[in-house]
């Protein structure tokens, strides 16, 4: 079945630093990928997505990757702000799957200092 | 700009306790979703709808079950609440199935004493 993990459970920067999330998959049919942001107390929130068609998609301060051939995703965030402290999911849905069921890695804790 | 509503944000019940969670939606989105949220097993699919009318079990449905009578509102029953159903519940509805992201509410909190 598909799995989608983190690298890192939890990651610190500086206020004005870039942050880098990463995320692995291991289904080779998965065709869509999104990353999500979740502030305490809140649900997640759609950050920006990207199709497997592409290799990089850039949205406000925000850009994904996505290498299809060691099946592996990442958000970077540009210059970190203390209001993007949160937790950071990516998901994946495949091609053939029912529903086009998303499927969710646990997360990873990004923390801004000033 | 509501989105996704769910009611109630917190709630506490004893086991064997029945209860209905809400979830409504105002984006004419066809497709409904629960999930619940453990700490450090991610979100997980209990049920699902397609359409007005349409249910369908996810993940791990035992336990719960769900009712689309209106396109907007989707809810999540438990008729016999156990501890191990303490979790975050999260509504989440989508425009179709594929190529198109979940938009959540804020979460339903759930604890069973």
């Amino acid at each position: 079945g598909e799995s989608v993990g983190l690298h890192l459970p939890t990651l610190s920067v500086q206020e004005g630093d870039n942050s880098i999330i990463n995320c692995a998959y291991s289904n080779s049919a998965s065709d869509y990928f999104i990353w999500y942001k979740q502030e305490s107390g809140k649900g997640p929130q759609f950050i920006i997505d990207i199709r497997s068609n592409m290799d990089k998609r850039q949205g406000q301060r925000v850009t994904v990757l996505l290498n299809k051939t060691v099946k592996h995703l990442s958000l970077q965030i540009a210059a970190t702000q203390p209001g993007d402290s949160a937790v950071y999911f990516c998901a994946e849905s495949a091609r053939g799957s029912t529903l086009g069921r998303l499927y969710f890695g646990r997360g990873t804790q990004l923390t801004v200092w000033p | 700009n509501a989105g996704v509503t769910q009611t109630p944000k917190f709630r506490v019940l004893k086991t064997g306790q029945s209860m209905t969670l809400l979830c409504a939606q105002d984006m004419n989105h066809e497709y409904m979703y629960w999930y619940r949220q453990d700490p450090g097993m991610g979100l997980r699919l209990i049920h699902y709808s397609v359409g007005e009318g349409t249910t369908a079990k996810g993940e791990v449905p035992d336990g719960y079950n769900v009712s689309r009578l209106k396109k907007q509102n989707f809810l999540l029953g438990l008729e016999s609440a156990a501890p191990s159903q303490t979790s975050v519940y999260f509504c989440a509805s989508s425009y179709r199935n594929r190529g198109q992201p979940q938009h959540f509410g804020d979460g339903t909190r759930l604890s069973i004493l």
